[in-house]
C-alpha cells in the first residue's frame, strides 16, 4: 500500500498569511498513463470533504485561485496564499495511482 | 446541481447487516465511477469500496474484502453498499462520492454504529 505522510499535523495560521502543507508518499504516484493522481480534499467542521485540487495543481471548479498545489513524483504541496477564517478545517492528500486508494492523516488548519 | 444522498445508516448488533444507499442526481450518473469511503468518529478518512461506471470492476479495503460488497443500478443512479458480519470498528460515517478526476463531489454522509 502507498503511505501519505502529512506535515505538519497542525498548523495555526494569522488570518491573511500564507499556509502551506506538505504530503509525501512512499513510493512515486506516477502512472503508466503519465498522469500524477494527488488530490486534496478539504473538510470543514460538521462538513463532508470537499475536493479542492486534483492531479497535482488543478483546482477544482470553484474552488478560490488563494489554493495552490504544486509537486511531483512523491513530494507534494497544498498552499493556500492568505487564509481566510473560512479555510479552517483539516486538510487531506489522497492518492489514487493505484489501489487501495489511501489518505494521509490529515492537517488540522486553525486561526491564531 | 450535483447531488450525493446517502441512507441506510443506523444502529446494528456486531455480527449484524446493513445495506446503504447513495442516489446521485444533477450529473451523468453511467458516466461516473464511484466509492465509499468512512470516516470514524474524531478520525480521519478511510478508503471503502470503489465501482466502475459500468459496474464492470469493484475494489475493496482490506479491512472490508469479504465482508462488504459495493454495486450500483444505473438505471436508478444508485450506488449500494452491502455489509455483512458488522464489527465494532465499522462504526462510521460512510459518505459515497463520485470519482472521474478524484473525488469530485461528497454525500453528507449517514452513520453507521456497530454495538450490542
Amino acid at each position: 500500500d502507498i503511505v501519505m505522510t502529512q506535515t505538519p499535523l497542525s498548523s495555526p495560521v494569522t488570518l491573511g498569511q500564507a499556509a502551506s502543507i506538505s504530503c509525501r508518499s512512499s513510493q512515486s504516484l506516477v502512472n503508466s498513463d503519465g498522469n500524477t493522481y494527488l488530490s486534496w480534499l478539504q473538510q470543514r467542521p460538521g462538513q463532508p470533504p470537499r475536493l479542492l485540487i486534483y492531479k497535482i495543481s488543478n483546482r477544482f471548479s470553484g474552488v478560490p485561485d488563494r489554493f495552490s498545489g504544486s509537486g511531483a513524483g512523491t513530494d507534494f504541496t497544498l498552499k493556500i496564499s492568505r487564509v481566510e477564517a473560512e479555510d479552517v478545517g483539516v486538510y487531506y492528500c489522497t492518492q489514487a495511482k493505484q489501489f487501495p486508494i489511501t489518505f494521509g492523516q490529515g492537517t488540522r488548519l486553525e486561526i491564531k | 446541481e450535483v447531488q450525493l444522498l446517502e441512507s441506510g445508516g443506523g444502529l446494528v448488533q456486531p455480527g449484524g447487516s446493513l445495506r446503504l444507499s447513495c442516489a446521485a442526481s444533477g450529473f451523468t450518473f453511467n458516466s461516473y465511477a464511484m466509492s465509499w469511503v468512512r470516516q470514524a468518529p474524531g478520525k480521519g478518512l478511510e478508503w471503502v469500496s470503489y465501482i466502475t461506471s459500468s459496474g464492470g470492476n469493484t475494489y475493496y479495503a482490506d479491512s472490508v474484502k469479504g465482508r462488504f460488497t459495493i454495486s450500483r443500478d444505473n438505471s436508478k443512479n444508485t450506488v449500494y453498499l452491502h455489509m455483512n458480519s458488522l464489527r465494532d470498528e465499522d462504526t462510521a460515517v460512510y459518505y459515497c462520492a463520485s470519482y472521474t478526476r478524484a473525488f469530485d463531489y461528497w454525500g453528507q454522509g449517514t452513520l453507521v454504529t456497530v454495538s450490542s
